[in-house]
């Protein structure tokens, strides 16, 4: 099942701030964010586990709520170099061997001078 | 450069024919996972293997199919090809247990005519 992600685009000005969601009707285990610009491959930004804490990198930071099964992507004072569209990518068991990931449709974010 | 190698870059192939994709995954890297990309689709997750060993399936077609040879590159195999095929295949490896980001491939963008 494909996690819902909004929203669809959005544009911002040069230091605002930006979250983006990812919705979940399974239950979880893991949620990935990954951006990717334009004719490039998604990069990975970070991951976040059940039962683990919240991360940050750089201005960049992301929570997962498990109950809701819901994560979400905090950019702040963005900068130029973080347009690009944003997925998540949904894990629903535990780990070991067996795992693949579900992505979202993503989030077209444009930052602008 | 990632740390995983997609071969070719671009291929331009006409319908009703065969072609492989090849991917070396990051050194250390034991799961390898194929996806499709299309403007509408998003990422699409078609198959993983694991140390040589298939482990989960996705929305693969049944012209479609690929393996994973002992020195743990992968091979995507597309037959019959059609229109609809056009797309960027992504190849990407993690250490497996699914505590760990993907590190993407650079991609390989089918064009069929």
């Amino acid at each position: 099942q494909q996690p819902v992600q909004s929203p669809q685009a959005v544009i911002l000005r040069e230091g605002e701030d930006a979250v983006i969601n990812c919705s979940s009707s399974k239950a979880l285990y893991s949620v990935h964010w990954y951006r990717q610009k334009h004719g490039e491959a998604p990069v990975f930004l970070m991951i976040l586990l059940k039962g683990g804490e919240q991360k940050g990198h750089e201005k960049i930071s992301a929570s997962f709520n498990e109950k809701k099964q819901q994560s979400s992507l905090y950019l702040t004072a963005s900068q130029l170099s973080y347009s690009g569209t944003y997925f998540c990518g949904t894990g629903e068991d535990s780990g070991g061997s067996n795992y693949k990931l579900t992505f979202g449709k993503g989030t077209l974010l444009t930052v602008n001078p | 450069d990632s740390g995983v190698t997609q071969t070719p870059k671009h291929l331009i192939t006409a319908t009703g024919q065969r072609v492989t994709l090849r991917c070396s995954p990051r050194s250390g890297d034991l799961s390898v996972y194929w996806y499709q990309q299309s403007l509408d689709q998003g990422l699409q997750f078609l198959i993983q293997y694991y140390n040589g060993e298939e482990r989960a399936k996705g929305n693969i077609l049944e012209r479609f199919s690929a393996q994973q040879f002992p020195d743990l590159h992968s091979e995507l195999n597309l037959s019959s090809l059609e229109l609809g095929d056009s797309a960027l295949y992504f190849c990407a490896s993690s250490g497996g247990q699914g505590r760990y980001g993907y590190t993407f491939g650079s991609g390989t963008r089918l064009t069929v005519v």
